[in-house]
């Protein structure tokens, strides 16, 4: 049971390049999270999808899309790659909306340079 | 000010000491989770509480709903407890996080 897989773990972006970051997961979750983590703050909402086919942005929506066209995947998009998206980026799923457990991919680190 | 906020920042400690990590907030929850992130990123979850106590092994996380305050010890401590601790918690269908707390177990 893998849980929640993400990839790339690491990538080096210049500014204006785009990327796609894959979040899979095989534990039948209807939802699904990704989040950023920036130094000394705590986790932000990016996107978040409660089934295939619906997405929602989160608090930090600006710079990136998702698409949800599988219960099991849930890509992000970063158009146009700007310094201030250096992140970590984490994917995350859960069986319920509302107070239900989290379940972390292990995290992608993105540059921008 | 942030609605969830851990103390302390970062905290050191000697192998079997009884370590606690504190988190307060100032919104409405329906729970709160405790998760615990290792060197090299991976999050994990360690306990969700909506009331009272609830322990683990060595872990014990509390809760006190009137006084927006929950507590995470860990006792009998161990270099593999090195981590962040985060606390986080569910509030109007959004789940806010802690900056989390830095804890490094010397042996």
């Amino acid at each position: 049971n893998a849980g929640v897989t993400q990839t790339p773990k690491f990538r080096i972006l210049k500014i204006g390049q785009s990327m796609t970051l894959q979040c899979t997961q095989d534990m039948n979750h209807n939802y699904m999270y990704w989040y950023r983590q920036d130094p000394g703050m705590g986790l932000k909402l990016i996107y978040y999808s409660v089934g295939a086919g619906i997405t929602d942005k989160g608090e930090v929506p600006n710079g990136y899309n998702v698409s949800r066209s599988t219960t099991e995947d849930f890509p992000l998009r970063l158009e146009l790659a700007a310094p201030s998206q250096t992140s970590v980026y984490f994917c995350a799923s859960s069986y319920r909306r509302v107070a239900g457990e989290l379940f972390f991919g292990e995290g992608s680190r993105l540059t921008v340079l | 000010k942030n609605e969830v906020e851990q103390s302390p920042q970062n905290l050191t400690a000697q192998e079997g000491e009884f370590i606690t990590i504190n988190c307060s907030y100032s919104v409405g929850i329906s729970a709160l989770h405790w998760l615990q992130q290792h060197p090299g990123g991976g999050i994990v979850s360690l306990f969700m509480l909506s009331s009272g106590k609830k322990k683990h092994g060595r872990l014990i996380a509390t809760i006190n709903i009137q006084e927006k305050h929950s507590s995470l010890h860990i006792t009998a401590s161990h270099p593999r407890d090195s981590a962040v601790y985060i606390c986080a918690v569910w509030s109007n269908n959004d789940m806010r996080f802690g900056a989390g707390t830095r804890l490094t177990v010397k042996p």
